[in-house]
């Protein structure tokens, strides 16, 4: 099973700042990788497919990069309603999330 | 507008049975792989089934395997998890999400939730 790592946990930033999330996959997804957003009480939200390509909708503040095993998520300047919770998930061999990243007001 | 409604969660014993379902509408749902996800309460996101667009081929994650049985009507636009065996940590808000662009999880429902108690 590939296991995906988050980092950090948590991060603190304030409305405008920019915040940087990592994921390590275990083993080369290759650029087999999602990023998803889900705020409390409501379902995850598709934000990046293939590690850096933007799903619909999605505004152009939030960007992916990354191949192999080393990816991140940028987010450029940080709304109000960005602080969220995001994870990572590979589709490379079966599917799996990682843990979460909480990106908190602070 | 494509939507992706759950029902048939609830409260179940150690060791019980429930079949979940997801009522898929605004999209050809025969053409697409679907999957199962559930959330443990406070926890994070975690894959369970997947089945291909025809019913012929579905996967498992190992927490599950044996236990949860996936399937689907394509006459009736319905995705069904049969879960059993049940056990404490089965306990989640259960997904289901279908496997779009570049197959990843595009289009998620709001979820049912599996408590398991005695």
């Amino acid at each position: 099973e590939i296991l995906l790592t988050q980092s950090p946990a948590t991060l603190s930033l304030s409305p405008g700042e920019r915040a940087t999330l990592s994921c390590r996959a275990s083993q080369s997804v290759s650029s087999c990788l999602a990023w998803y957003q889900q705020k409390p009480g409501q379902a995850p939200r598709l934000l990046i497919y293939d590690a850096s390509n933007r799903a619909t909708g999605i505004p152009a503040r939030f960007s992916g990069s990354g191949s192999g095993t080393d990816f991140t998520l940028t987010i450029s300047s940080l709304e109000p309603e960005d602080f969220a919770v995001y994870y990572c998930q590979q589709r490379s061999n079966s599917w799996t999330f990682g843990q979460g990243t909480k990106v908190e007001i602070k | 507008e494509v939507q992706l409604v759950e029902s048939g969660g609830g409260l179940v014993q150690p060791g019980g049975s429930l079949r979940l379902s997801c009522a898929a509408s605004g999209f050809t749902f025969s053409t697409y792989a679907m999957h199962w996800v559930r959330q443990a309460p406070g926890k994070g996101l975690e894959y369970v089934s997947a089945i291909g667009n025809n019913g012929d081929s579905t996967y498992y994650a190992d927490s599950v395997k044996g236990r949860f049985t996936i399937s689907r009507d394509n006459s009736k636009n319905t995705l069904y998890l049969q879960v059993g065996s049940l056990r404490a940590d089965d306990m989640a808000v259960y997904y289901c999400a279908r496997s779009g662009i570049r197959g990843y999880y595009d289009y998620w429902g709001q979820g049912t939730l599996v408590t398991v108690s005695s």
